[in-house]
C-alpha cells in the first residue's frame, strides 16, 4: 500500500464548475501537506500549505485537511481552462529534511478544464 | 522571485555515456536543494538532498556512483549520470530552498533525458 494514494483521473470538467480533488494518507505522523500545480513537462509549483487539520483559503482555492480520516482535499471554485494541469499532494511528518522530514507525493490528478 | 532553472531542458545521450544535469536558484541562496525523479504519469521520487559544500544524503536504493551530485555553491548544484543506460530516461526535476523546510522549496522546470 502507497503512504499516498491518489485517484489519477483524468478529470474533466466544464468551465465554471467545482473542482474537488483529494488524497488520502496512511501515516499519521504526517502534519504539513501540500498541493503543487504541475504543467505539463513542467516542475510543479505550489498551490497550498497546510500545517495540521483545518481548512485554508486563498482565492478560487480551498485546502482542507482531515486529519481524523487521513484525508485532504483541494476544492477549486469557478474552474478556468487555464486550471487544466496535474495536480499533486504532497506530504511530510516534519518541516524539513533534516528535521527527519521527508516529502511524500500522490500519483497526481490530471484535470482539464473544458471552455 | 524564487525562480529555480535547470540546463538542459531536454537531452538525448547514447547509452554508457555520461550527462551533466544544472541546477539553479536565480534569484536567491538556497541552503538545501533536493533531487526528484519522474516517471510519466507517476508521483516524484526523492533521490538526494544536498546541501551546499556538504555530501548528498540519497535515498534508499538511489546508487550513488550512478548518480553524482555536486552541490558546489548556495546557487548551484549539479546531477551527473553516470553511464547512462535506457532505464535512466525519466524526467528529472530539482527543487531549491533558502530555508529548508519543504512548503518554501521552489521547483525547476525539469529536464527530460532519454538514453538510446
Amino acid at each position: 500500500q502507497k503512504e499516498v494514494e491518489q485517484d489519477p483521473g483524468p478529470l474533466s470538467v466544464p468551465e465554471g464548475a467545482i473542482v474537488s480533488l483529494n488524497c488520502t494518507y496512511s501515516n499519521s505522523a504526517f502534519q504539513y501537506f501540500m498541493w503543487y500545480r504541475q504543467y505539463s513537462r513542467k516542475g510543479p509549483e505550489l498551490l497550498m500549505y497546510t500545517y495540521s487539520s483545518g481548512n485554508k483559503e486563498d482565492g478560487r482555492f480551498t485546502a482542507q485537511v482531515d486529519k481524523s480520516s487521513k484525508y485532504i482535499s483541494l476544492f477549486i471554485r469557478d474552474s478556468q481552462p487555464s486550471d487544466s494541469a496535474t495536480y499533486l499532494c504532497a506530504m511530510s511528518p516534519q518541516r524539513r529534511y533534516n528535521q527527519g522530514g521527508k516529502l511524500i507525493f500522490g500519483q497526481g490528478t490530471e484535470l482539464s478544464v473544458k471552455p | 522571485g524564487a525562480v529555480v532553472s535547470q540546463h538542459p531542458s531536454w537531452v538525448i545521450c547514447k547509452s554508457g555515456t555520461s550527462v551533466k544535469i544544472e541546477c539553479r536558484s536565480l534569484d536567491f541562496q538556497a541552503t538545501t536543494m533536493f533531487w526528484y525523479r519522474q516517471f510519466p504519469k507517476q508521483s516524484l521520487m526523492l533521490m538526494a538532498t544536498s546541501n551546499e559544500g556538504s555530501k548528498a544524503t540519497y535515498e534508499q536504493g538511489v546508487e550513488k556512483d550512478k548518480f553524482l551530485i555536486n552541490h558546489a555553491s548556495l546557487t548551484l548544484s549539479t546531477l551527473t549520470v553516470t553511464s547512462a543506460h535506457p532505464e535512466d530516461s525519466s524526467f528529472y526535476i530539482c527543487s531549491a530552498s533558502r530555508t529548508g523546510n519543504f512548503y518554501e522549496q521552489y521547483f525547476g522546470p525539469g529536464t527530460r533525458l532519454t538514453v538510446t
